[in-house]
């Protein structure tokens, strides 16, 4: 059964670093993309990059590109996302995915973790 | 980057009614369409990929349609379970959008 198990809620304080990850289980982790998704309180779905853990390739969303850093290790199954100084702005709940193919591209989320809420306040 | 617009924001139906979602993309996306199933406190499921396959263990009342920048998600006959928030997303050059998303609420 594939399975991606995200770790748990965080509070932190504007300025602070975080790195919340996501584990998978059931399939060949190294061989299909997990991507990252934001969803802020009340709004929809937000995509922030991909990985593939096979190689560490990244892709960055353009709104996403220089806030966060996608990254995995392959030795334990789980890729991670990060933030070095953290924003108000940043509380949300945030789901890691794999990416299924079609036609050979990575193309659409077909498995889900439960998601990680980060929240950030003074 | 291609944007994705579903209508109506809201749909309000009862169930055993017939729903009928739209999503259009701002450029043609081929085939490369896919649509989620989120409920309250809940990760997405994924109902629909390529425009029109339904991914497993999704219920035949859930069907897809369309191509290059019109989509449809129909829900034939309602179910309880069905009143949610529904999303698609399409992927172009490595890009991924989705759309802002449809409530279908109970009526």
């Amino acid at each position: 059964e594939v399975q991606l198990v995200q770790s748990g809620a965080e509070v932190k304080k504007p300025g602070e670093s975080l790195k919340i990850s996501c584990k998978g289980s059931g399939y060949s982790f190294t061989s299909y993309w997990i991507g990252w998704v934001r969803q802020m309180p009340g709004k929809g779905l937000e995509w922030m990059g991909i990985i593939y853990p096979g190689d560490s390739d990244t892709r960055y969303s353009p709104s996403f590109q220089g806030q966060v850093t996608i990254s995995a290790d392959k030795s334990i199954s789980t890729a991670y996302l990060q933030w070095s100084s953290l924003k108000a702005s940043d509380t949300a709940m945030y789901y890691c995915a794999r990416l299924g193919y079609s036609y050979g591209y990575p193309y659409y989320f077909d498995y889900w973790g439960q998601g990680t809420l980060v929240t950030v306040s003074s | 980057e291609i944007v994705l617009t579903q209508s109506p924001a809201t749909l309000s139906l009862s169930p055993g009614e017939r729903a009928t979602l739209s999503c259009r993309a701002s450029q043609s996306v081929s085939s490369y369409l896919a649509w989620y199933q989120q409920k309250p406190g809940q990760a997405p499921r994924l109902l629909i990929y390529d425009a029109s396959n339904r991914a497993t263990g999704i219920p035949a009342r859930f069907s897809g349609s369309g191509s290059g920048t019109d989509f449809t998600l129909t829900i034939s006959s309602l179910e309880p379970e069905d009143f949610a928030v529904y999303y698609c997303q399409q992927r172009s050059n490595s890009l991924y959008t989705f759309g802002q998303g449809t409530k279908l609420e109970i009526k």
